[in-house]
Order: C-alpha cells, then structure tokens, then sequence
C-alpha cells in the first residue's frame, strides 16, 4: 500500500536555526508531492509543489524542498527559521485519481 | 472572499445522534474531499466527489456518509455507526480531480461526541 512517511514527529529550534523535515512515500510511478502547513488555529495552507520540472522548488516564507526521484523523498528546508514557523508541517503525495496521501505531520516549536 | 466554509466550527452531539457537518466552497471546483485528522496520524480520506451526483468511498468510509447535490456543497454525516466519532474534520477541493491539481482546505470542524 502506499503510504507517506515523515520521520520527525516533534522539531525544536531556536531562532535563526536551519530546518530539514525529512519526508519519503513509497510509490514507483508519476507522483506529484506538496508541503501544506498548519498554523495555531488557522486552516492548511499549501507552502509548496512539485509537479513537474525543476526538482528544487520554491515556497512561500523561504520554504524550498526538492524531489529526489532515486530516494523517493521530498524534504522541506528553510536556511533560518522564525518564530512565526511554529506550526504543523505536513507532506503530501498525490499518485493520482484522487488518491492523496499524507504524512503524519511534523510539529515544530521555534523558540524565540 | 473565494474559499471553502466549514461549519460549525465546534460540534458536541450525544452518542448515538447522526449529525451533519456543511462544506460549501465557492471556487467553482469539481472535486471535494472530506478527511479526518487525528493527533499522530496525519489526514485520511473518508470521502470524495469528482463531480456533482458522484461521490466514492475513501480509505475510513465506514460510519459516514455524504452527498453531492450541487457542486458547491459537500455536507458530510457522522451516523452512529461511526465508533469513533470525535476527531477534527476537514473538507477540502481542487478545481478537477487527479493529477497537477492543489487542493484547497476548509478551517475545520471539531466534533466532540459526548
């Protein structure tokens, strides 16, 4: 079955720290993967995706991730993380006919 | 203001009620979905319609059930077949159903079974 794995459940930084939320999916064909992101009371946001192309792509906020095809992984980076990027990260995959499958998402906590 | 509208945003039901939770969006989308999130287990899919009068079942169907009688609402039931009713619950679109389409997300309606 095809599943979305993402390894940190809970991420601690301090401000200005450097983030990598690592994220992998088990599925051998055409994929499109997205970042969505969850902030204290609000509604998932989409911070970025990939569909075709560029395997490094840009998000909102400074957010980037690239697709590395041969891993089967989609990591989310940020160089220095604020404040603000406390929030609930989740991975997405998409193989398709309305099957889009998430991770079990990331909790960060940027100390000030 | 263009966006999916959940409501409510908190629900308290008694056990054993059905209860009915609205997704309107205004996106002119065709595909809607309704997902359940629990702490530690990320989003699953109940249900989702690609187009008006059409809906399939997702992974945790069992216990919901939906209509799709216009293309702009979604409404989801919980029955009381639904074991475990308590859970955030969100509906989402995307402008057609399969591949290099985004889905957009409603902010949620937390239902408490009591």
């Amino acid at each position: 079955a095809q599943s979305v794995s993402q390894h940190n459940h809970h991420v601690i930084l301090s401000e200005a720290a450097s983030l990598e939320l690592g994220c992998n999916y088990s599925y051998g064909g055409t994929v499109n993967l997205f970042w969505y992101v969850q902030y204290p009371g609000q509604h998932l946001q989409l911070l970025l995706k990939y569909f075709s192309g560029d395997p490094l792509v840009k998000g909102i906020k400074g957010f980037e991730a690239e697709f590395i095809k041969s891993k089967f992984s989609f990591n989310l980076r940020k160089p220095s993380v604020q404040w603000s990027d406390t929030a609930e990260y989740f991975c997405a995959v998409n193989i398709g006919a309305n099957n889009l499958f998430f991770g079990t998402g990331t909790r960060l906590t940027v100390i000030p | 203001d263009g966006g999916i509208t959940q409501s409510p945003k908190y629900l308290f039901r008694k056990e054993g009620q059905n209860v009915t939770l609205s997704c309107e969006q205004n996106l002119n989308h065709d595909a809607m979905y309704w997902y359940r999130q629990d702490p530690g287990q990320g989003l699953r899919l109940i249900y989702y319609s690609q187009i008006v009068n059409d809906f399939q079942k997702g992974d945790i169907a069992e216990g919901y059930s939906v209509s799709r009688e216009k293309k702009e609402s979604f409404p989801l039931t919980v029955t009381s077949a639904q074991k475990n009713p308590t859970a955030f619950y969100l509906c989402a679109s995307s402008l057609a159903p399969g591949m290099n389409t985004e889905a957009f997300f409603g902010q949620g309606t937390r239902l408490t079974v009591v």
